[in-house]
């Protein structure tokens, strides 16, 4: 099946630093790409979603300057977390599709300490 | 909006059988899907159904009634590595993005 290879799986921060998370898609071409956050014990909410070439669209409640997001080419995606704090520790997942339903295809996700 | 309810935590038995419940409230409807999440990791798709009825894959059966906002995920023969969080998800008609539920923490015991 298709494969997001995403990097760091695991990043421990200053409070201040940025951190820049990558998404491949190895096997396809992800046209658009979810942005995920998830806190401990709770579900998994959406951040913002890319379509390559474009800007992102950011939810509600999520800093479009302080969470970057850069789509350039079909295969890759990035996020970064900017001028991170303690309350941006979390559990970030990309997914990466072609457009066709089923094919929904997530990272393995990155797990961001800031300490 | 999305509106999605599962319970939060179920405990079943090693062989038995075990229904997962989710009911959901959504302005636009494009597919209902499960995921298997085992805790750090990312999810694993498990099923999708958009039209009423119920899919069957090997251990696994989704079932779907769009009238009443209504999904079920059954496991059959439960073993203990099954014990994980089953997410239940919306994608709504416009951006193909999906709404998760809060997830149902599933404890196989021997």
């Amino acid at each position: 099946g298709a494969v997001v290879s995403q990097h760091p799986s695991r990043v421990i921060c200053k409070s201040g630093t940025s951190v820049k998370i990558e998404c491949r898609s190895l096997d396809f071409q992800a046209t658009t790409m979810f942005w995920y956050r998830q806190f401990p014990k709770q579900s998994l909410m959406l951040m913002a979603t890319s379509n390559e070439g474009s800007k992102a669209t950011y939810e509600q409640g999520v800093e479009k300057d302080k969470f970057l997001i850069n789509h350039a080419s079909l295969t890759l995606s990035t996020l970064t977390v900017t001028s991170a704090h303690p309350e941006d520790s979390s559990f970030y997942i990309c997914s990466g599709t072609t457009g066709d339903h089923e094919k929904l295809f997530f990272g393995s996700g990155t797990q961001l300490s800031v300490l | 909006g999305q509106n999605i309810d599962q319970p939060t935590e179920m405990t079943a038995t090693e062989g038995a059988i075990v229904q997962i419940n989710c009911t959901y409230q959504t302005s636009g409807f494009n597919g209902l899907f499960w995921y298997q999440q085992h805790a750090g990791e990312a999810p694993t798709f498990l099923s999708y159904n958009v039209l009423d009825g119920l899919e069957e894959k090997g251990r696994f059966s989704s079932f779907l009634s769009r009238s009443k906002g209504y999904s079920y995920l059954l496991l059959k023969e439960l073993q203990m590595k099954d014990s994980a969080s089953y997410l239940c998800a919306v994608m709504d008609t416009g951006r193909r993005a999906l709404t998760f539920g809060s997830g149902t923490r599933l404890q196989v015991q021997p």
